[in-house]
């Protein structure tokens, strides 16, 4: 099956900090590229949609200039938070979506953030 | 919009048992996909079926099956010889074939598997 790596898994930081986190996809070539965000015992809400080479469209409600998005290559986009407060503590997921995968998206398996 | 709603918050049933996780839907589309996700204690969201609406033959993986009734804008899931690795969060998902590839999830429904 299609494979999507997060990284990194885990991360605590200082209130004021930014944080960037990675989303692969491993075996095949992402055309678009999501990052959700969940609370817990709640679904996922989608946060924005990114292709590559291209700005990322954000959901209404999303700070764009807070939660920076970029698709880099056909296997790579990254989030940045930036200047994190501790409502952004949250659990972080990306998908990749790529023709050869059937048009459906696979998922990373998340990036728990803690900001302190 | 498209809305998809699942009725179930929380299910449960005795090991190597069958259960049915309902999921109901809106769109005035013709073309789409359809989707059942599972996301066990590990928070990883792992497909588990998919079901395109063309389609008639309901989508079958192992012990996972779907009753897709289009008329009906219903898509259950029903696991059979339910084990306890099955314990997880499973989400209902839309999404267009054309335009926007947003999926549109549930709220999920929780299934525990007892021993």
């Amino acid at each position: 099956g299609a494979v999507v790596s997060q990284h990194p898994s885990w991360v605590i930081c200082k209130s004021g900090t930014s944080v960037k986190i990675e989303c692969r996809s491993l075996d095949f070539q992402a055309t678009t590229m999501f990052w959700y965000r969940q609370f817990p015992k709640q679904s996922l809400m989608l946060m924005a949609t990114s292709n590559e080479g291209s700005k990322a469209t954000y959901e209404q409600g999303v700070e764009k200039d807070k939660f920076l998005i970029n698709h880099a290559s056909l296997t790579l986009s990254t989030l940045t938070v930036t200047s994190a407060h501790p409502e952004d503590s949250s659990f972080y997921i990306c998908s990749a979506l790529g023709v050869s995968v059937l048009e459906t998206q696979y998922f990373g398996p998340g990036t728990r953030l803690l900001v302190l | 919009a498209q809305t998809v709603t699942q009725s179930q918050p929380e299910m449960s049933v005795q090991e190597a048992e069958t259960v049915t996780l309902s999921c109901t839907y809106d769109t005035s589309e013709s073309n789409y996909y359809l989707f059942w996700y599972k996301q066990p204690p590990s928070r990883q969201m792992i497909l588990v079926i998919r079901q395109e609406a063309y389609k008639q033959q309901n989508a079958t993986e192992n012990r996972f099956s779907v009753n897709f009734q289009k008329a009906a804008k219903s898509f259950s899931l029903k696991i059979s010889d339910s084990q306890l690795g099955d314990t997880a969060m499973y989400f209902c998902a839309f999404m267009n074939q054309r335009g926007s590839e947003k999926l549109v999830f549930g709220k999920g429904t929780k299934l525990t598997v007892n021993p």
